[in-house]
């Protein structure tokens, strides 16, 4: 069964400092990944998403991520962090093979932003 | 309306009473999904409709819960006899299609279900 892990469940830095949000998957076979961004009190706004094709996927807000299939990896950057980045980030993966279409998460990793 | 809506937003029941949680999707959205949050947790499948069928739901995780979608839009999810372990954040989501590749899961803001 798909899994996917997320390292460091709260992750700290600076205004103006680079994100980096780790994300590894199981599957022997590359899912569709997603990353996700909760603001409290609300749902889950999709930030970007990678299928197939250029493995550097870029999203809103400035978030870019890249798989890397050597790494079974999907992390999650930004260069310059903003106050109002602050939220709780998921990684998501669905099985391409499409026979089964729900979506798998991470723990989730909590990032706060320092003034 | 423009994006997944669900009612109500806050639920609280005390131990062994039936809740019914509704999600309105997104006009024209084929597929719909339930999911459960629990505090500090990410959220976890419990079940998900092409139209009206329901075509996995492996995820629920008793036979208190039960989800039907009888007309292919609007969803309800019960939970009988509700327990502690019951409390935590239900998202709905809804897609164009059963596959994210082209059309990703759209989720509504969700219902936080405390059993008290």
């Amino acid at each position: 069964a798909q899994s996917v892990t997320q390292l460091g469940s709260h992750v700290s830095v600076s205004e103006g400092a680079l994100v980096l949000l780790r994300c590894n998957y199981s599957s022997s076979v590359p899912p569709y990944l997603f990353w996700y961004v909760q603001y409290p009190n609300q749902g889950l706004q999709l930030l970007l998403k990678y299928t197939t094709g250029a493995t550097l996927v870029k999203g809103i807000n400035g978030f870019e991520a890249e798989f890397k299939k050597s790494e079974t990896s999907f992390h999650l950057t930004k260069p310059s962090a903003h106050m109002s980045d602050a939220a709780e980030y998921f990684c998501a993966a669905e099985n391409s093979g499409g026979s089964n279409y729900k979506l798998t998460f991470g723990k989730g990793t909590l990032l706060t932003v320092n003034p | 309306g423009a994006g997944v809506s669900q009612s109500p937003r806050y639920k609280v029941a005390k131990r062994g009473q039936d809740v019914a949680l509704r999600c309105d999707p997104i006009s024209g959205h084929v597929s719909l999904f339930w999911y459960q949050q629990a505090l500090g947790q990410g959220p976890e499948f419990l079940t998900y409709f092409q139209n009206e069928a329901q075509l996995d739901k492996s995820g629920l995780p008793s036979d208190r819960f039960f989800a039907e979608r009888p007309e292919g839009s609007v969803s309800t999810l019960k939970i009988q006899r509700t327990q502690q372990e019951d409390s935590a954040v239900y998202l709905c989501a809804s897609s164009f299609w059963l596959d994210s590749s082209n059309q990703p899961q759209h989720f509504g803001d969700g219902t936080r279900l405390s059993i008290l």
